[in-house]
């Protein structure tokens, strides 16, 4: 168990550019989620995946964001022409295991810099 | 609208002695919260958690007391170490359309654990 992996951990974009983060979850979870935080602000919710189903998309997820988790394992978030309010940490979790609650496990997340 | 409240921005205490960390909620459907630790530059660890079946749950020197009725829960931690010092968010989750655990963060409190 290596734990939530994330990359890049940081990226700077200019205003317009599309950019994509990558998240690989704990190995056995099949639940998958995405959150952003901005400064003074709690993570907030963006997406869910179990398994290679999105499930659940928050209404902040705009037309464009677009997540994937196309077998199952690793999942993208690609925001395009990118503006400046995406400036955030974006964070990924995963959960699994055989009960419904579980604690979610962070990554320590990509923070996006828009210029 | 925050469904999930913490009212204390910071709180600094002596080390050796208690801390005291208030989180409020206004979702009645809320039926799991989960306190989560966080260092700068890394993500939310899981600390704590507490089934709404539960008023108390306790894992070495942190305690976690929910009452319901005043939709009201406190993370108590003694005795209180330097090493605790980072910011503190309280999360709930509940019943969702496509069956998620997301959870739904207050904006975290600061703690300072002084030597």
């Amino acid at each position: 168990d290596t734990g939530v992996s994330q990359n890049p951990r940081h990226k700077i974009t200019k205003r317009g550019q599309n950019v994509t983060f990558r998240c690989d979850p704990i190995s056995e979870h099949n639940r998958l989620y995405w959150y952003r935080q901005t400064l003074g602000q709690g993570p907030e919710f963006l997406t869910y995946f179990q398994n290679e189903a999105q499930l659940e998309k928050s209404r902040l997820l705009s037309d464009r964001f677009s997540a994937e988790r196309p077998k199952g394992s690793f999942s993208t978030l690609e925001i395009q022409r990118t503006e400046q309010g995406d400036s955030a940490m974006y964070l990924c979790a995963s959960s699994g295991g055989g009960s419904l609650n579980s604690p979610l496990h962070f990554g320590n997340g990509t923070r996006l810099t828009v210029t | 609208d925050q469904q999930v409240k913490q009212n204390s921005p910071s709180l600094s205490v002596q080390e050796g002695r208690i801390s005291i960390l208030n989180c409020d909620y206004t979702n009645s459907m809320f039926d799991y919260f989960l306190w989560y630790k966080k260092y700068p530059a890394e993500g939310p660890t899981f600390l704590i958690s507490i089934s709404s079946i539960k008023d108390k749950n306790e894992d070495g020197r942190f305690t976690v007391f929910l009452n319901k009725s005043a939709k009201h829960l406190s993370l108590h931690i003694v005795p209180s170490q330097p090493g605790d010092s980072a910011v503190y968010f309280c999360a709930a989750s509940g019943p969702s359309q496509g069956g998620s655990e997301k959870l739904v963060f207050g904006k975290g409190t600061k703690l300072t654990v002084n030597p």
